[in-house]
């Protein structure tokens, strides 16, 4: 039973426009969600992440909206850029605590075209 | 220099044998997680442990072992049990006094068995 989903599984994207990845989740318990970035090769680092409590957080050229009542939430990747060009992971989690395991999308892999 | 380290990069492996995989920080983090990740699955949890001499089985702990004998290490055994072992594995940690649970990942060891 996958617990996030996420979509779509690629995208791409001309230099400057706006890439928007999409997750839903079923556990309404969940309320911590945060977004990794993964370069070829290399291990996810946190991008951003997002408590219930507010529908949206933007941080530089990342946005993330959610939607509490459609158990929905997306990243939003404003004047995307070449160096943009990764694996994007949703996630979610009950609670915030060091040791609370991430339930994970199966990520999105985006390329942005110059 | 703060991190996690993991090694090695790449390991081959008969079929049939035991392997071991190194994860050490040097973050001061009590947390600690094992991931793997395949082409299209994102990442999914093996084991975590929220403090030493303690784990938890994640979602596809079998044909797994782990041990927490030390805060700053924590080995993954893949024993000939795992079915099909091939795959990317992620280690990561976590501080308690982070407010997001950050988890913070090492740059990963690719299996291959033969």
């Amino acid at each position: 039973q996958q617990q996030v989903k996420q979509s779509p599984q690629s995208l791409i994207v001309q230099k400057g426009g706006i890439s928007i990845i999409n997750c839903a989740y079923e556990n309404t318990a969940f309320d911590y969600f945060p977004w990794y970035q993964q370069f070829p090769g290399k291990g996810p680092a946190l991008l951003i992440a997002i408590r219930p409590d507010v529908s949206e957080k933007k941080e530089g050229r990342f946005t993330i909206s959610f939607n509490k009542s459609a158990k929905q939430f997306s990243l939003h990747i404003m004047d995307s850029q070449p160096g943009d060009s990764a694996t994007y992971f949703c996630a979610a989690s009950k609670g915030n605590q060091a040791g609370t395991a991430l339930i994970f999308g199966k990520g999105t892999t985006l390329s942005v075209s110059s | 220099d703060g991190g996690i380290t993991q090694s090695p990069k790449y390991l081959f492996r008969k079929e049939g044998q035991n392997v071991t995989l190194s994860c050490e920080q040097n973050l001061n983090h009590d947390a600690m997680y094992w991931y793997r990740q395949d082409p299209g699955q994102g990442l999914r949890l093996i084991y975590y442990s929220q403090i030493v001499n303690d784990f938890q089985k994640g979602d596809i702990a079998e044909g797994y072992s782990v041990s927490r004998e030390k805060k700053e290490s924590f080995p993954l055994t893949v024993t000939s049990a795992q079915k099909n072992p091939t795959a990317f594995y992620l280690c990561a940690s976590s501080s308690s006094g982070s407010p997001y649970n950050e988890q913070f990942f090492g740059p990963g060891t690719r299996l291959t068995v033969l």
